[in-house]
């Protein structure tokens, strides 16, 4: 079973331009997450898809982030403009949707690493 | 709001040998789930060990096992029979059990393991 692609895996931009990372979920996999991860924390959640719609983007900054996950299946992450502390890993992450609310484990990518200049 | 604590920065063990981090988390939840994360310098994140609050039955996952004290709000990860393998950035992370499907993580222990 393929895992979570993610792309590009590296990004070198200056402050104030634009970028976007790709993620494709494992097969199957209705919920999606973006992740943030800066030098020596934790992965943070910015926002969390289940099919196409939006169920918490309580963390993602809004007036710089936004994301999209048209069809349900493909998504993006967009930064615009991009500020230095925005330099961090980016994850995609994505699980199974089951009856009964349990919690199912959530599958990582290999992450986009961004360096804003 | 959870918070996930982890106190070790950094540990060191050698081959075949036994290694515990340690975490703690803050909640007033009784319904939720606790994981360990292994992140290689890779950087793919890899799910070690999930654990049930309403499981009074420890996890064990192969070399990897937790002490979870649900009353101390603690959750620790105990790795027997440490591996060259193992060498990487551990995450303890929280779920609630209702509502979004959020990870709370901790901040991470880097652990080294040498021959």
């Amino acid at each position: 079973e393929a895992g979570v692609a993610q792309s590009p895996r590296y990004k070198i931009i200056e402050k104030r331009q634009s970028v976007a990372f790709w993620c494709n979920p494992i097969s199957g996999h209705a919920t999606l997450y973006w992740y943030q991860q800066i030098l020596g924390q934790g992965p943070k959640l910015l926002i969390q898809f289940q099919n196409n719609g939006v169920v918490d983007d309580s963390q993602l900054p809004k007036d710089r982030f936004s994301a999209e996950r048209l069809k349900g299946v493909d998504s993006t992450l967009k930064i615009q403009p991009a500020k230095l502390e925005d330099s961090a890993v980016y994850l995609c992450a994505s699980s199974l949707v089951l009856a009964g609310g349990r919690k199912e484990t959530q599958y990582f990518g290999p992450g986009t690493r961004l360096l804003v200049l | 709001a959870q918070t996930v604590t982890q106190s070790q920065p950094e540990m060191s063990v050698q081959e075949a040998e036994t290694v515990t981090l340690s975490c703690t988390y803050d909640t007033s939840e009784n319904n939720y789930y606790l994981f360990w994360y292994k992140q290689p310098p890779s950087r793919q994140m890899i799910l070690v060990i999930r654990q049930e609050a309403y499981k009074q039955q420890n996890a064990t996952e192969n070399r990897f096992s937790v002490n979870f004290q649900k009353a101390a709000k603690s959750f620790s990860l105990k790795i027997s029979d440490s591996q060259l393998g193992d060498t990487a950035m551990y995450f303890c992370a929280f779920m609630k059990g209702t509502g979004f499907q959020k990870l709370v993580f901790g901040t991470g222990t880097r652990l080294l393991v040498s021959p």
